[in-house]
């Protein structure tokens, strides 16, 4: 079975751009989660899709964070435009279903200067 | 206002001695807990959790224990091996989305 598949696995930008990070979740899984894990701290969860409908997005800041999850499979988190505390792990995970377990993709490293 | 803590920011013991992690949370409303094990480059993976009607979890050489009057719990590995050398994260959940919780993470080195 393929895990959660991301990319690109690092990116380095300059502030006020904009970037786009993609996931693929494990085949068959409803519930997709993105978080951001800032160097010394745990993830923090930003958005959780159920399909394509949004669970939770408490935490995205969404004055320049947006994400997506067209036709309930792929999804596409983006950062416009960036700022240096955006700096960070961005993982991606996906679940069988809202409380089953989560499978974490490799996650993205996104350096802001 | 962290929720999850995870005191000890690293760890050191040599292999084939017990390991232990400790994690506090302050939130009542969590009543699901689990570890995570974080490789570097890579995403964490599920290790092993501990419902709230429980005070003690065991799968192979992991047990976790649940202290909820203290609001607790502790991840024992036994015996260490340095393959467990890792970031350990403790997470917990509560509410109708499950919704995870993480703390800080604790670095595990096991020493050959």
């Amino acid at each position: 079975e393929a895990g959660v598949a991301q990319s690109p696995r690092y990116k380095i930008i300059e502030k006020r751009q904009s970037v786009a990070f993609w996931c693929n979740p494990i085949s068959g899984h409803a519930t997709l989660y993105w978080y951001q894990q800032i160097l010394g701290q745990g993830p923090k969860l930003l958005i959780q899709f159920q399909n394509n409908g949004v669970v939770d997005d408490s935490q995205l800041p969404k004055d320049r964070f947006s994400a997506e999850r067209l036709k309930g499979v792929d999804s596409t988190l983006k950062i416009q435009p960036a700022k240096l505390e955006d700096s960070a792990v961005y993982l991606c995970a996906s679940s069988g279903g809202v409380g089953e377990e989560q499978y974490f993709g490799p996650g993205t490293r996104l350096t802001v200067t | 206002d962290q929720q999850v803590k995870q005191n000890s920011p690293s760890l050191s013991v040599q292999e084939g001695r017990i390991s232990i992690l400790n994690c506090d949370y302050t939130n009542s409303m969590f009543d699901y807990f689990l570890w995570y094990k974080k490789y570097p480059a890579e995403g964490p993976t599920f290790l092993i959790s501990i419902s709230s009607i429980k005070d003690k979890n065991e799968d192979g050489r992991f047990t976790v224990f649940l202290n909820k009057s203290a609001k607790h719990l502790s991840l024992h590995i036994v015996p260490s091996q340095p393959g467990d050398s890792a970031v350990y994260f403790c997470a917990a959940s509560g509410g109708s989305n499950y919704k995870l919780t993480f703390g800080k993470g604790t670095l595990l080195t096991v020493n050959p």
